[in-house]
C-alpha cells in the first residue's frame, strides 16, 4: 500500500518565479491538506483540498492556489516567489477531512 | 498562525531512559496526534487520541488525551538511538474553529546523551 508521495523532492527557484508542487494521497484518502514548514518550526496549514474544492483555507496569501483532481491527486501553486516562501512543503491525506491525516516526504522548495 | 505549546524544546536522552514531554492550548480539541519527523523527512504519525482521558499506546510509546481536551502528554519508555528525532504534538477539530486542519506544536527534540 503506497503511502502519500511527493514530486519533486527538492526545487531551486528564483524571487518572482512560479512553482508547482505534486502530491498523491494514500490509497482510499480523498483528502489532501498542504503545510508549509519553516526551518526550526512546526508545520503551518495552508489548506485542505476535498471534492475538487477548496474546503479551509489558512493565514496564507492568494499567491498560494491548490487544484485537487478526480482521482484525488493534488497541486500546490505558488506566484510571484519571495525568499520568505523558502520552506518544506508538505502534503498530508485523509479519509475524510475531520480524521488523521498521513504525510509525505515534502518537497523542500529553496527561492534564491 | 497559531501554534501549540509544546515542552520541553529539547533534551537529551540515555539509551534505556524514559522520556516524558506535553503539549497544551488555550482551545479545545476533538483530536490529539503525536508526530515524530526526521531529518529531511515528512512526520510520521506515532498515536492518535479521540477521547478526553483516553490512553493509549504503541509499543514503547504511550499518550494521553488531557481531560479538560486542551492538553496531551507522550511517553517514550526505555529509550533507544533510533528515537532521536523531533516530535510534534497537533490538535484537531478545535472547537470554534475550523475543524478539518491540524495546529502544531514547535516540537521536542531529543537528542543523545554526548
Amino acid at each position: 500500500d503506497a503511502g502519500v508521495t511527493q514530486s519533486p523532492t527538492h526545487l531551486i527557484k528564483t524571487r518572482g518565479q512560479q512553482v508547482t508542487l505534486r502530491c498523491s494521497p494514500k490509497s482510499g484518502h480523498d483528502t489532501v491538506s498542504w503545510y508549509q514548514q519553516a526551518l526550526g518550526q512546526g508545520p503551518q496549514f495552508i489548506f485542505q483540498y476535498y471534492e475538487e474544492e477548496e474546503r479551509q483555507r489558512g493565514n496564507f496569501p492568494d499567491r498560494f492556489s491548490g487544484h485537487q483532481f478526480p482521482n484525488y491527486s493534488s497541486e500546490l501553486n505558488v506566484n510571484a516567489l519571495l525568499l520568505g516562501d523558502s520552506a518544506l512543503y508538505l502534503c498530508a491525506s485523509s479519509p475524510g477531512g475531520n480524521r488523521e491525516q498521513y504525510f509525505g516526504p515534502g518537497t523542500r522548495l529553496t527561492v534564491t | 498562525g497559531q501554534q501549540l505549546n509544546q515542552s520541553p524544546q529539547s533534551m537529551f536522552i540515555q539509551e534505556g531512559e524514559d522520556v516524558s514531554m506535553n503539549c497544551t492550548s488555550s482551545s479545545i480539541f476533538n483530536t490529539w496526534l503525536w508526530y515524530k519527523q526526521d531529518p529531511g523527512e515528512g512526520p510520521v504519525l506515532l498515536i492518535a487520541l479521540y477521547k478526553a482521558g483516553e490512553l493509549t499506546s504503541n509499543g514503547r510509546l504511550t499518550a494521553q488525551f488531557g481531560i479538560t481536551r486542551k492538553d496531551s502528554f507522550l511517553n517514550i519508555s526505555a529509550s533507544i538511538p533510533s528515537d532521536v528525532g523531533i516530535y510534534f504534538c497537533a490538535g484537531l477539530g478545535r472547537l470554534g474553529g475550523s475543524q478539518g486542519n491540524l495546529i502544531f506544536g514547535k516540537g521536542t527534540k531529543l537528542s543523545v546523551k554526548p
